[in-house]
């Protein structure tokens, strides 16, 4: 089925290690996303991409790198990881909703990557 | 900076009924665009339902509809005939009318509701 999709769905790490996290989309969507959801505290954006070969900062970017490979693919990297960093995190991707007409793009999540920091 | 509240952390409904969600926002724009969230146990995001701030007219999906109150900066959604389906995380989210490339939302903190059967 066409969507987003998120790798790996879980993972644990220890305080100072590395690790990224994969999203791909098979929609041809030009927008790339990536938010972290933490209790009481909604959806917070991390980075973002408008276009391939673009990104920028969103709310909360410190402490994180992105990647926008290519049009399909937008990875996430924690490079020295802290337990602050314990959240769930989205990727998205945007384009044209036509179910809701013309003008405003809707986003597409993944199902989410639940990332422990120990 | 734009802010949306959503001050109820949980509601809780009878199947059968209908149930109201509220949320506010901040802006110093004049058109923009608001929506609507579900985030059910599998943690998938699934739009709900969008409202144009230009539109008078509140936007509608089935059993869900809004009631948009621009002058007071509030968005709420209304939920009729619950069905125990309908239990989730509900987000509201705003976004500045489209201007390019970029289409950040800006979320609120979620409202967790409860169907009773």
């Amino acid at each position: 089925n066409a969507g987003v999709t998120q790798t790996p769905k879980f993972q644990v790490l220890k305080t100072g290690q590395s690790m990224t996290l994969q999203c791909a989309q098979d929609m041809n969507h030009n927008s790339m996303y990536w938010y972290r959801q933490d209790p009481g505290m909604g959806l917070r954006l991390i980075y973002y991409s408008a276009s391939e070969g673009t990104t920028d900062k969103g709310e909360v970017p410190n402490g994180y790198n992105v990647s926008r490979l290519n049009k399909r693919e937008f990875s996430l990297r924690l490079e020295s990881a802290a337990p602050s960093q314990t959240s769930v995190y989205f990727c998205a991707s945007s384009e044209r909703d036509s179910r809701f007409g013309s003008g405003a793009n809707v986003l597409t999540f993944g199902a989410g990557s639940r990332l422990t920091v120990l | 900076a734009q802010t949306v509240t959503q001050s109820q952390p949980e509601m809780s409904v009878q199947e059968a009924e209908t149930v109201t969600l509220s949320c506010t926002y901040d802006t110093s724009e004049s058109d923009y665009y608001l929506f609507w969230y579900k985030q059910p146990p599998s943690r998938q995001m699934i739009l709900v339902i969008r409202q144009e701030a230009y539109k008078q007219q509140n936007a509608t999906e089935n059993r869900f509809s809004v009631n948009f109150q621009k002058a007071a900066k509030s968005f709420s959604l209304k939920i009729s005939d619950s069905q125990l389906g309908d239990a989730a995380m509900y987000f509201c989210a705003y976004r500045r009318t489209y201007t390019g490339a970029n289409s950040k939302l800006t979320f609120g903190k979620g409202i967790t509701l409860s169907v009773r059967p």
